[in-house]
């Protein structure tokens, strides 16, 4: 069973802190990784995604892969009260275009104003 | 843009109903999903579509069924609805890819079954 952990928390962070999401996986063969949000009553929208090691950065949202330990991780710098969220991490466990992604349950950020 | 349309927002069925749950999407992907989400379990995926026609059981295809007539539009059925199918059930598409898999999202049909 592949798997995709991420802690639920809240993860309360200030506005204007940085706040980090963290999540592991099982498989080692994993290829692609995915951040989604998901605002309360709405459907996740894409974020990010990230296929090699290191880091990508998108504006305030920084991405970061590290395949030997088999951890993926979401910064998101100067946070906002918008970015109050669930954040989902997804995996694909394999390099074949027609396997589902697994998600992780999310881990809920309050943004503190 | 990519656009993935679901039928209603919110439906309320009686136990025993036969339930329809269309989806729809624009943008010629070839894999469609279906989930449901529910607190603290998280996105589940009940049955996927990477053909017309084809169907691949996901974690939790018990209780439901779906048809793939064209390659536009999946649909989600509950054979004879329960109320532990009360749930958000959330659509998705993508394109066949080496890697960029990227999954998008329908805006959800949150479900009532009394």
């Amino acid at each position: 069973q592949k798997e995709v952990e991420q802690n639920s928390g809240p993860l309360s962070v200030p506005e204007g802190a940085i706040a980090s999401l963290n999540c592991t996986y099982s498989d080692r063969v994993s290829q692609s990784f995915f951040w989604y949000r998901q605002y309360s009553g709405k459907s996740p929208e894409l974020i990010m995604s990230i296929y090699s090691n290191g880091d990508k950065e998108d504006g305030r949202f920084t991405a970061q892969l590290n395949k030997a330990s088999q951890y993926v991780s979401l910064l998101i710098r100067d946070s906002q009260p918008s970015d109050s969220a669930t954040y989902l991490c997804a995996v694909r466990p394999r390099n074949s275009g027609n396997t589902p992604l697994v998600f992780g349950k999310g881990t809920r950020l309050s943004v503190i104003a | 843009d990519v656009k993935v349309t679901q039928s209603s927002r919110y439906l309320v069925k009686r136990t025993g109903e036969k339930v329809f749950l269309e989806c729809v999407q624009d943008m010629d992907h070839e894999n469609m999903f279906w989930y449901r989400q529910d607190p603290g379990l998280g996105l589940r995926l009940i049955y996927f579509s990477y053909d017309v026609k084809m169907k691949e059981k996901g974690d939790i295809p018990e209780g439901y069924s779906v048809s793939r007539e064209k390659k536009e539009r999946f649909s989600l059925i509950l054979e004879s609805a329960s109320t532990n199918q009360t749930s958000m059930y959330l659509c998705a598409s993508s394109f066949l890819a080496e890697l960029q898999e990227t999954q998008y999202f329908g805006p959800g049909t949150r479900l009532l079954v009394l």
